[in-house]
């Protein structure tokens, strides 16, 4: 596609409920990154994937947390057991190379009630 | 302290003044990246850097790695210029972000 793609853009969920948030990259790029953004903060990184495999998950907060990027394109961030502190902003970002210029994504706003 | 420390954290101007915006990292960096973040909006990216000077139309970057210092500055501003302007260093795989910088300009 032309730019980066994140779905959906708003989501509003209840205490304990699962969640998937959806990344699409810009096609050829193999590096993709996950970050997290809370109000009036900077991004905070989660996850990179370069290719399909995780390089880098030290960023998820705990094993509530998972993504995964089976093809090598479209990459799934999974929250179970959603807690009111994960409402944020959460960012996708791929590029050509690792530490590459980064295209980000709109951003999936989650609101944990 | 943070690996990434921008300065000022708010600043407002009015249009056509020259702004600069700071940046200090205490990691060992492969690039360092400036973005843009508008309200509401997705991050752009602006420069990425890891030596030097670049220009781009009224924005400029430069960077002193020895310093671990980086500058953007905006001449001529004008109040479409006003978002957040972030500061991030590469790392081998991943960026740290700085906190930004929320710059008004006033016509």
């Amino acid at each position: 596609g032309a730019g980066v793609s994140q779905t959906p853009s708003n989501k509003v969920t209840e205490k304990g409920k699962y969640v998937e948030l959806r990344c699409d990259p810009i096609s050829g790029h193999t590096a993709l990154y996950w970050y997290r953004q809370s109000l009036g903060q900077g991004p905070e990184f989660l996850i990179y994937f370069q290719g399909t495999g995780a390089a880098d998950d030290s960023g998820l907060p705990n094993d509530r947390f998972f993504a995964v990027r089976p093809e090598g394109s479209v990459s799934t961030l999974k929250i179970q057991r959603t807690e009111r502190g994960d409402s944020a902003v959460y960012l996708c970002a791929s590029s050509f190379l690792a530490v590459g210029e980064l295209f980000f994504g709109e951003g999936s706003r989650l609101t944990v009630l | 302290k943070n690996e990434v420390e921008q300065s000022p954290q708010n600043l407002t101007a009015q249009e056509g003044e020259f702004i600069t915006i700071n940046c200090s990292y205490s990691v060992g960096i492969s690039a360092l990246h400036w973005l843009q973040q508008h309200p509401g909006g997705g991050i752009v990216s602006l420069f990425m850097l890891s030596s030097g000077k670049k220009k781009h139309g009224r924005l400029i970057a430069t960077i002193n790695i020895q310093e671990k210092h980086s500058s953007l500055h905006i001449t001529a501003s004008h109040p479409r210029d006003s978002a957040v302007y972030i500061c991030a260093v590469g790392n081998t795989d991943k960026l740290i972000f700085g906190t930004g910088t929320r710059l008004q300009v006033f016509p």
